[in-house]
């Protein structure tokens, strides 16, 4: 078990909808990353947060956007839902600069209808 | 455009035997490597990694060769084991660029009794 959590589990939402996902991240980390992965596809980095600041982005629209908290918990926000957001989210947390040591959360399957 | 390739979509292996997973990439510009290895429900995990410096790392049953020349990276794992089986992403990434990892499509690795 890494340590890294992630609500809810699974989702699923129409298109046009908003969407929340959560990360509790392990304690003592300061950089957060989200990754989409597509049935069938490896994950695709969405963008990196690092002491609360957004610290690179993949190649993804702005609505998808985030939140790091100063508790270690973030946000992956996704407006104007699109049937090909369905995928599996996850977080990864880790220490700046060591990236071998990212821990995945278990993730959270959206399904979008 | 696929900057990390993942040809074969699985794999079996009688078990002790040699499990060999392929990854081939196309950006001269990635300086370490990353294998991960994904149980379903899970999130991914870090298995082992290797720098551009080098061109074996090994842990354990798990052995990493890069082929710089080549583009290619192999992972190795001896004697393979019936836990072994699961998904594996071999992924890339340039140190000090925001920890992006960009990651393969992954190869389904069955491990025989």
């Amino acid at each position: 078990e890494t340590g890294v959590t992630q609500s809810p589990t699974h989702l699923i939402k129409t298109r046009g909808q908003q969407v929340t996902l959560r990360c509790s991240s392990q304690s003592g980390h300061n950089t957060v990353s989200w990754y989409q992965q597509a049935l069938g596809q490896g994950p695709q980095f969405i963008f990196q947060y690092y002491r609360e600041e957004e610290n690179g982005r993949g190649n993804f629209p702005p609505r998808f956007s985030g939140l790091q908290f100063p508790n270690y918990s973030s946000e992956l926000n996704v407006n104007a839902l699109e049937l090909d957001d369905s995928a599996l989210y996850l977080c990864a947390s880790g220490t700046s600069g060591s990236t071998d040591t990212q821990y995945f959360g278990p993730g959270t399957r959206l399904t979008v209808l | 455009d696929q900057q990390v390739k993942q040809n074969s979509p699985s794999l079996s292996v009688q078990e002790g035997r040699i499990s060999i997973l392929n990854c081939d990439y196309t950006n001269s510009m990635f300086d370490y490597f990353l294998w991960y290895k994904k149980y379903p429900a899970e999130g991914p995990t870090f298995l082992i990694s290797i720098s551009s410096i080098k061109d074996k790392n090994e842990d354990g049953r798990f052995t990493v060769f890069l082929n710089k020349s080549a583009k290619h990276l192999s992972l190795h794992i001896v004697p393979s084991q019936p836990g072994d089986s699961a998904v594996y992403f071999c992924a890339a990434g340039i140190m000090n660029r925001d920890d992006k990892i960009i990651f393969g499509k992954g190869t389904r690795l069955h491990i025989l009794p």
